[in-house]
């Protein structure tokens, strides 16, 4: 098994910009979260999902969206990008069990 | 809201000591995890702690749950400087999808 996957390793964007982080895992989860990390505040959940089809809000939802077509893959897109989505983003499958190895995100 | 305390936030000791990682939370929680943290790498499982009185050791590290008192500890005997690192105490609770509150993290430093 590969275990959590996450693409790009490092991204930068302008504000403005649009795109889309990957998040795979192959062990058959239900249960996949987007968390970010900012220095100083820990870990904070974006946005989760409990199966395919089905999503819903974090405590920080706000210029996120995602989706889940199929159980393998939990993409983040951010629509818009500003300065305040500079952080760093980790997807975890089954409670905090496998996390991915995060994306580095800088928006200029 | 579920709300998760950790203190300190930063701890520097010397190799050979003991100290311990205070982790608070706010509500009725049934599971608790801890974690390790190296700059600029992913969360790595240390811990997953499930019931009241759980106790669980894996070589310097020792990690406890008082689901009644709504606090774990992570206790650190004859520190090394391989333990230097951040941890992190996460909190959830069964029914809520696998959402978990993280504290803030304790940047743990072990000097020679």
């Amino acid at each position: 098994n590969a275990g959590v996957t996450q693409t790009p390793k490092f991204q930068v964007l302008k504000t403005g910009q649009s795109m889309t982080l990957q998040c795979a895992q192959d062990m058959n989860h239900e249960y996949m979260s987007w968390y970010r990390q900012d220095p100083g505040m820990g870990l904070r959940l974006i946005h989760y999902s409990v199966g395919a089809g089905i999503t819903d809000q974090g405590e920080v939802p706000n210029g996120y969206n995602v989706s889940r077509s199929t159980t393998e893959d939990f993409p983040l897109r951010l629509l818009s990008a500003a300065p305040s989505q500079t952080s760093v983003y980790f997807c975890a499958s089954i409670w905090g069990d496998y996390f991915g190895p995060g994306t580095r995100l800088l928006v200029l | 809201e579920l709300k998760v305390e950790q203190n300190p936030l930063f701890l520097s000791m010397q190799e050979g000591k003991n100290y311990t990682i205070y982790c608070n939370y706010s509500t009725t929680s049934d599971r608790l995890y801890w974690y390790r943290q190296d700059p600029g790498k992913s969360l790595e499982s240390l811990f997953v702690l499930l019931s009241n009185g759980a106790v669980k050791q894996e070589g310097r590290l020792m990690a406890s749950l008082d689901t009644k008192a709504r606090l774990s500890t992570l206790h650190i005997t004859a520190a090394v400087h391989d333990l230097s690192a951040t941890y992190f105490c996460a909190v959830g609770r069964t029914g809520t999808a696998s959402k978990l509150t993280f504290g803030t993290g304790t940047r743990l430093q072990v000097t020679l």
